[in-house]
């Protein structure tokens, strides 16, 4: 059964260390999304790759954040340093053009920072 | 811009009774649509889905969804709830341009918590 794997599932850390949030999207999806939830603003989508290029990035802090893709089974989320108020949890979706675009979510990483 | 709105955060229905959820896009271009379902502690799992074919679509767990052009609206519907049905929902449009290329970006609306009584 084909699924997104995230990893950490939990991350328990202090304010000022860096973050590192690790997605395998599904084999053969070309576009990888990831998301931020949170109780005050919902699901926000931080930025998205296809072909492993980003496409957009605008709902990410940039001076905190960065996305990457380093080969198409890997893709990876940071922060630093961390923020108390990034405390959320992190998801990954991944999809293809094809089937009209459906996104897979994997199960997410709840990230507490104190 | 496309852009959708659920009516209500929160619906409450009795075990059995008719579940509808409330879900109103807005595109220039003919949208897909989505709706997932997230329970506790998970991801957010695909119900259903329109591609622009049949405008009654069905999904999983004996869900439905309607779309109806005229009213932009995609509402969700089940004709009897069960206690397992318990979850948020959301509904969500696929971003596309002037020329319908859809670079596979959703846009999801703010979530319906649904709560199930015995």
């Amino acid at each position: 059964d084909a699924r997104v794997t995230q990893t950490p599932r939990h991350k328990v850390t202090e304010m000022g260390q860096e973050v590192t949030m690790r997605c395998q999207p599904i084999l053969g999806h070309n576009t990888v999304f990831w998301y931020r939830q949170t109780m005050m603003q919902g699901l926000e989508l931080l930025a998205y790759f296809r072909n492993r290029a980003p496409l957009d990035d605008s709902g990410m802090p940039k001076d905190r954040f960065s996305a990457e893709m380093p080969d198409a089974t890997l893709a990876t989320l940071k922060i630093q340093p961390s923020e108390p108020r990034d405390s959320a949890v992190y998801f990954c979706a991944s999809g293809t053009a094809l089937g009209g675009n459906i996104q897979y979510f994997g199960a997410g990483t709840r990230l507490s920072v104190l | 811009a496309q852009s959708v709105t659920q009516l209500g955060s929160h619906v409450s229905v009795s075990e059995g009774a008719l579940v509808l959820l409330r879900c109103n896009y807005s595109s220039s271009v003919p949208p897909y649509l989505f709706w997932y379902v997230q329970y506790p502690n998970q991801g957010l799992q695909l119900l259903l889905k329109y591609t622009s074919a049949a405008t009654l679509v069905k999904g999983i767990n004996g869900f439905e969804a309607e779309f109806k052009k005229s009213e932009t609206s995609f509402h969700l519907t089940k004709p009897s709830a069960h206690m397992s049905d318990a979850a948020e929902y959301f509904c969500a449009v696929n971003e596309r341009d002037a020329g319908g290329t859809s670079y596979g970006k959703l846009t999801f609306g703010q979530g319906t918590i649904l709560t199930v009584h015995p």
